[in-house]
């Protein structure tokens, strides 16, 4: 998936631990969106940003916060990990205002024991 | 009820079999987007719609926007058809996904 890239793609944590993950996009994309896809779920949305300096949140928002500091960036943080949140984290981005096509990372496993 | 439902969950076809799916959905959209999963996870765009159709090789995707429906169909499938088709709304600023359907072409 060019253009959209997520680091790390895999990573083990103790429970308590925290981490971040990391979406950059060269695209100059507007929104960018943090998912987790769990079996038999589908992909749920974490959270969200429209824009530099802002986000908001999905569905599935608590144990996590996020921040875009600079438009190509969108990280996504784990406080205090707890075995629910092992999962895989699929990033995305998109503009608007054009052709509006979804670009996704590759996805980063994540196993909290 | 969710916002977006795809049927079937499920298909498993022949190779050649001309392929349906379907995603229904709720809210109102500024697009609908069909995405496909391999295994392994990699997650690409096939179309983005606002409406009416559109063809790329064999697959062509519709959608009728008064009936809050789409369609995504595969001519001629092939072995390596075999994926996970997921229907995904873009509306108010969000991406809502479908929770996929399995294609299975078997040989």
């Amino acid at each position: 998936n060019a253009g959209v890239t997520q680091t790390p793609k895999f990573r083990v944590l103790k429970t308590g631990q925290s981490m971040t993950l990391l979406c950059a996009q060269d695209m100059n994309h507007e929104y960018m969106y943090w998912y987790r896809q769990d079996p038999g779920m589908g992909l749920r949305l974490i959270h969200y940003s429209v824009g530099e300096g802002t986000t908001a949140k999905g569905e599935v928002p608590d144990g996590y916060n996020v921040s875009r500091l600079k438009k190509q960036n969108f990280l996504l943080g784990l406080e205090s990990a707890a075995p629910s949140q092992t999962s895989v984290y699929f990033c995305a981005s998109l503009s608007p205002a054009w052709r509006n096509t979804i670009y996704f990372g590759e996805g980063s496993w994540l196993t909290v024991v | 009820k969710n916002e977006v439902e795809q049927s079937p969950q499920n298909l498993t076809a022949q190779e050649g079999e001309f392929i349906t799916i379907n995603c229904s959905y709720s809210v109102g959209i500024s697009a609908l987007h069909w995405l496909q999963q391999h295994p392994g996870g990699g997650i690409v765009s096939l179309f983005m719609l606002s409406s009416g159709k559109k063809k790329h090789g064999r697959l062509i995707a519709t959608i009728n926007i008064q009936e809050k429906h789409s369609s995504l169909h595969i001519t001629a499938s092939h072995p390596r058809d075999s994926a996970v088709y997921i229907c995904a709304l873009f509306g108010n600023e969000k991406l809502t996904f479908g929770t996929g359907t399995r294609l299975t072409i078997i040989p």
